[in-house]
């Protein structure tokens, strides 16, 4: 059975900085594509980042690119997303999500419970 | 990017109702790449339905997707009150992924 559990979400003021964990177990973690997807509070799903199963590609939104980091260690099964220079419309729950397939340009057949941030002074 | 539109922004029914969820993107999407995710307030989303028209493993067959090109529809047959509930649809036929706005489907 896929689980996956967010960790890491936390309060923390404008222009600083939290990482995001992912702990993935049920599968091969090492074989499928990996992503973060967020949700600002009472609006729609926003995706945020992917990394390919190897890290050998990684993309992000425009939103947050050149801030936010996506990297996986495939011998921990964690998946993470460093957040630098946060800002208050960063402020949302963020899930980790399994992609469908190793690349990361599938949809998204397995999500974790979601991690809440919140950006504010 | 890809936009999806997704109407209505809210459908209000009954149970044992049929519901016709619409979703257009901007761009015509290659091979059906479309899926559909429900989501209840306070839970990550699940995923419905993927290829526009394949159901995902154990979702009730009263759910069913349909489409191609830049029109694609969720239509659940006969409502059951757990079905109440956010759905909304996505792309992956390019980068970046991208959702709709989402159509809540609420209890009349």
């Amino acid at each position: 059975q896929v689980r996956l559990v967010a960790s890491g979400g936390a309060v923390a003021q404008p222009g600083g900085s939290l990482r995001l964990s992912c702990a993935a177990s049920g599968f091969s973690f090492n074989r499928y594509g990996m992503h973060w997807v967020r949700q600002a509070p009472g609006k729609g799903l926003e995706w945020v980042a992917v990394t390919s199963y190897d890290e050998t590609n990684k993309n992000y939104a425009d939103s947050v690119k050149g801030r936010f980091t996506i990297s996986r260690d495939n011998s921990k099964n964690t998946l993470y997303l460093q957040m630098n220079s946060l800002r208050a419309e960063d402020t949302a729950v963020y899930y980790c999500a399994k992609d469908y397939g190793y690349s990361g340009h599938y949809y998204f057949d397995a999500w974790g419970q979601g991690t809440p941030v919140t950006v504010s002074s | 990017e890809i936009v999806l539109t997704q109407s209505p922004g809210t459908l209000s029914l009954s149970p044992g109702e049929r519901a016709t969820l619409s979703c257009r993107t901007s761009q015509s999407i290659s091979s059906s790449y479309l899926a559909w995710y429900q989501q209840k307030p306070g839970q990550a989303p699940r995923l419905l339905i993927y290829a526009a028209s394949s159901r995902a493993t154990g979702i009730p067959d009263r759910f069913s997707g349909s489409g191609s090109g830049t029109d694609f529809t969720l239509t659940i047959s006969r409502l059951d009150p757990e079905d109440f509930a956010f759905y909304y649809c996505q792309q992956y036929s390019s980068s970046p992924q991208t959702f709709g706005g989402g159509t809540k489907v609420e209890i009349k």
